[in-house]
Formats: C-alpha cells, sequence, structure tokens
C-alpha cells in the first residue's frame, strides 16, 4: 500500500513567489493533516481536512497561506507571496480514524522550503 | 494551552547502554504518540498510547504512559546503531490535531 505522498520534495523559491505544495493521502483516509517545522522549532499544526472539507484550520499563520483539498484526494498547500520566515519543512499526514477514537496518523516525508 | 517537553533534546549513547527519553505534557489527555524520523525521511508511528499505564514495546524500545504525572518514556534497551534517529512525542487531547515535542535526537556510537 502507497503511503503518503509529498511533491516537490526540495523548493527554493525567492521571497515574493508563489509555491504550491502537494500532498497524496493514504488511499480511502478521509482526514488529511497539514504540519511545519520551522528551524528549530516544534512541529506544528496548520489545519485537518475532512474529506473536502476544513475542519480545523487554526494553525495556519496568515492570509498567505492556502489549502485545499479538491474532491476529498490530494490536497495543496499555496503559500503567496512566500517570506523567509515560511522556511521549514511542511509535513501532510492522513488518517482513516479521529485520534479521539485512537486513530493513527501516518505522515509523508515532508518538502523542504527554503526562501531566500 | 497544551505545551508538550522532550528531554533531553540530543542524545549521544554506546551501543549496547540503555537510556529513557522523557515526554511531559501540560493538560490532561490519554492519547499520546510516538514517532522516529530518519533524516529526509517521513515520521513513522512507533506506539500509540491511550490510556494511563498503556505499555508498548517493540524490540529494543518500550514505551509508557502515565497520564496522572502527564508523563510518557521512550526506553531504549541495549541500543544499537540502527536506532540512531529523531524521536518525537505527540499528544492529542482536543480536536483532531497533535501537538508535538521537540523532539529528540539520538545518535548510538559503536
Amino acid at each position: 500500500e502507497a503511503g503518503v505522498t509529498q511533491f516537490p520534495s526540495h523548493s527554493v523559491i525567492e521571497k515574493g513567489q508563489t509555491v504550491t505544495l502537494r500532498c497524496d493521502p493514504i488511499s480511502g483516509h478521509d482526514n488529511l493533516y497539514w504540519y511545519r517545522r520551522v528551524m528549530g522549532k516544534e512541529i506544528k499544526f496548520l489545519l485537518h481536512f475532512v474529506k473536502e472539507s476544513k475542519q480545523d484550520e487554526s494553525g495556519m499563520p496568515n492570509n498567505r497561506f492556502l489549502a485545499e483539498r479538491t474532491g476529498g484526494t490530494y490536497s495543496t498547500l499555496k503559500v503567496q507571496p512566500a517570506e523567509l520566515e515560511d522556511s521549514g519543512v511542511y509535513f501532510c499526514a492522513s488518517s482513516q480514524d479521529w485520534f479521539g477514537t485512537g486513530g493513527r496518523a501516518f505522515f509523508g516525508q515532508g518538502t523542504r522550503l527554503t526562501v531566500v | 494551552e497544551l505545551k508538550v517537553e522532550q528531554n533531553p533534546l540530543f542524545l549521544s549513547m554506546q551501543e549496547g547502554k540503555n537510556y529513557t527519553i522523557y515526554c511531559n505534557y501540560s493538560t490532561t489527555s490519554d492519547r499520546l504518540y510516538w514517532y522516529r524520523q530518519d533524516p529526509g525521511k517521513s515520521l513513522e508511528s512507533l506506539f500509540v498510547l491511550l490510556s494511563n499505564g498503556a505499555v508498548k514495546q517493540e524490540g529494543r524500545l518500550m514505551a509508557s504512559l502515565d497520564t496522572k504525572a502527564r508523563l510518557s518514556t521512550l526506553h531504549i534497551t541495549a541500543a544499537v546503531h540502527d536506532l540512531s534517529a529523531t524521536y518525537f512525542c505527540a499528544v492529542n487531547n482536543a480536536g483532531n490535531m497533535l501537538t508535538f515535542g521537540g523532539g529528540t535526537r539520538l545518535m548510538v556510537k559503536p
């Protein structure tokens, strides 16, 4: 069974440019999450989709970040315009069940974003 | 706001030795997860602990959860080089998000 797939694995862009990250969850997982780890800090929650709906986007840092999940399958996270502080590793995860019922999230390998 | 603290942040140990990584969290929860990450790889799920007193073991790793103390431990027995990685604990206390600790980078030296 394929795991969570993210691409690109690395992206280097200039400040002010736009970048779109993509995540393909495990097939059949309704729950999809985005997290990120900026340099030297903890992995932080960004948002959670259930199918195509945003269930919780409390972790999105500002309106330069836009996440979508068309048709409840893959998801994209767009940063526009990118700022230096957006540099970090962006992880996507998916799960079949909610954590409240003991669900387990499976993570992708992450996209390392560097804004210069 | 839930805070999760791991210690140590960095651990260098010799093969064959035992050691424990600690994960403290600030608010009530009985759902704690341990993950392992190799450089450039995904976070691999190691253990899911869902109740007070839960203990899970796999190979040289054993995880436990004390919800009253708000503490989880990841014990390494007779470490081997293949265990070198970064280990994260994460807590779910509300909603459907995980709050992560800062990670423990483990290096096992021959």
